[in-house]
């Protein structure tokens, strides 16, 4: 059974930079979709953008200017790197896979445990 | 673009059924899926599709989707269903979530 695992800083200064990796065991890396999805309370869950095995990323345009998603085929890793963080950037982050080029046909499963960012000065 | 719009709480007496809606203008042509959050865990997709029940989701999971409302349906309601429940679709080229329904079961 694949299993999304997630690591990285949880605590950051304003104007820091957000650096999250989820590592993929268990199950096929190629031919899948990996995302980042954050929740707050003020805006609950939130897409942040995915990035496809060959390195093609989709962003949500509300993030686009300050998020970069990456990927390292050779260790079944992903991440998430989000600049000039703001306290509005404190949320839990996921990471999750979805499969098939239609957007209408992915959904997120399975989802990794979730990590708590807090972003204070 | 536009959003999904569910009720803030839910409650059901144990063994009731239980219905959450999700609302959204022109969901007809889309699809969507339902994500069951419970405390402290990562979310689980329970339907997706708007109708299909993943493997080793329970058979009292239902979905289903009329005119711009999806619905998530729970039958014979367990103490262990109480969780946050969210749906999802995709609008120009951008994952959308619901705002998540409490379920209470008392």
């Amino acid at each position: 059974q694949v299993r999304l695992q997630q690591w990285g800083v949880g605590l950051l200064k304003p104007s820091e930079t957000l650096s999250l990796t989820c590592g993929v065991s268990g199950g096929a890396f190629t031919a899948y979709y990996w995302n980042w999805i954050r929740q707050t309370p003020e805006k609950g869950l939130e897409w942040i953008g995915e990035v496809a095995d060959d390195g093609r990323a989709k962003y949500n345009p509300s993030l686009r200017s300050r998020v970069a998603l990456s990927i390292d085929t050779s260790k079944n890793q992903f991440s998430l790197r989000l600049n000039s963080v703001t306290a509005a950037d404190t949320a839990v982050y996921f990471c999750a896979r979805t499969r098939s080029s239609v957007d209408a046909f992915k959904w997120f499963d399975p989802w990794g445990q979730g990590t708590l960012v807090t972003v204070s000065s | 673009s536009y959003g999904l719009t569910q009720p803030i709480s839910v409650s059901v007496a144990p063994g009731q059924t239980a219905t959450i809606t999700c609302e959204g203008f022109d969901i007809g042509p889309t699809n969507i899926h339902w994500y069951q959050r419970k405390a402290g865990q990562a979310p689980v997709v329970v339907i997706y599709r708007d109708t299909t029940r993943p493997s080793g989701i329970s058979a009292r999971f239902s979905g289903s989707k009329s005119g711009n409302t999806a619905t998530l349906t729970i039958t014979a309601a367990q103490g262990g269903d109480e969780a946050d429940y969210y749906c999802q679709m995709w609008d120009s080229g951008t994952a959308l979530f619901g705002g998540g329904t409490k379920l209470t079961v008392l």
